[in-house]
């Protein structure tokens, strides 16, 4: 019964294709981000969503599209990777002013 | 007067000591303070957080401290164990805005 749970922990590609993280939230939050955490650990957020509509974004390439299909759920989709995105991305989703997170996903891009 | 505390990415001590990690926060309008603990591989966990209308707050052996007025907040950890060993990220925000996180510091401790 993990609170906020992403798929896949760990993603391994090539540069140039596409892919997808999911996100799920068991908590009932309004709100939910994306963070994306380089290899120095800065956690910079990217997304906001609040009960399915964008309300945070970020200077994020628009290569990154977000999409929430419902309030429980923001899943990150990245067209053309490049080496630069190599970084973990962290979902997270909250009521009120704390945040609750997810466990990551290392996307590595070769 | 007060200075503002340094960042040290990096803190070593010995199990048994008491740990303070310091934050300097940037923006004089966040009004709600959060230190997380990261152990590796993990997301940022919740420990404490505090108000801006406090400047100290006390949890089972954590306690925080906000000093608005040089925009310094502080993390102690009474009786450090290894398990305490992570990086702890302060976070501010105010109202309807996203946190936005510092930098870390990995909190290192040895038996």
């Amino acid at each position: 019964d993990t609170a906020v749970s992403q798929t896949p922990k760990y993603l391994v590609t090539q540069m140039g294709n596409d892919k997808s993280i999911k996100c799920e939230q068991n908590l009932g939050h309004d709100t939910m981000y994306w963070y994306k955490q380089d290899s120095k650990k800065f956690l910079k957020i990217m997304f906001s969503y609040n009960n399915k509509e964008l309300i945070i974004n970020e200077t994020v390439p628009n290569r990154f599209s977000p999409k929430s299909p419902d309030k429980a759920h923001l899943n990150l989709h990245i067209n053309s990777l490049e080496l630069g995105d190599s970084a973990v991305y962290f979902c997270a989703s909250s009521q009120g002013r704390g945040a609750f997170f997810g466990q990551g996903t290392r996307l590595t891009v070769v | 007067g007060e200075s503002v505390g340094l960042h040290l990415p990096t803190l070593s001590v010995q199990e048994g000591d008491n740990s303070i990690i310091n934050c300097a926060y940037s923006n004089s309008a966040s009004d709600y303070f959060i230190w997380y603990k990261q152990e590796s591989g993990k997301g940022p966990q919740f420990i404490i957080d505090i108000r801006s209308n406090m400047d100290k707050r006390q949890g089972q052996r954590v306690t925080v401290l906000l000093n608005k007025t040089v925009k310094h907040l502080s993390l102690q950890i009474a009786a450090t164990q290894p398990g305490d060993s992570a990086v702890y990220f302060c976070a501010e925000n105010q109202a309807g805005t996203a946190l936005i996180f510092g930098k870390g510091t990995t909190l290192s401790v040895s038996s």
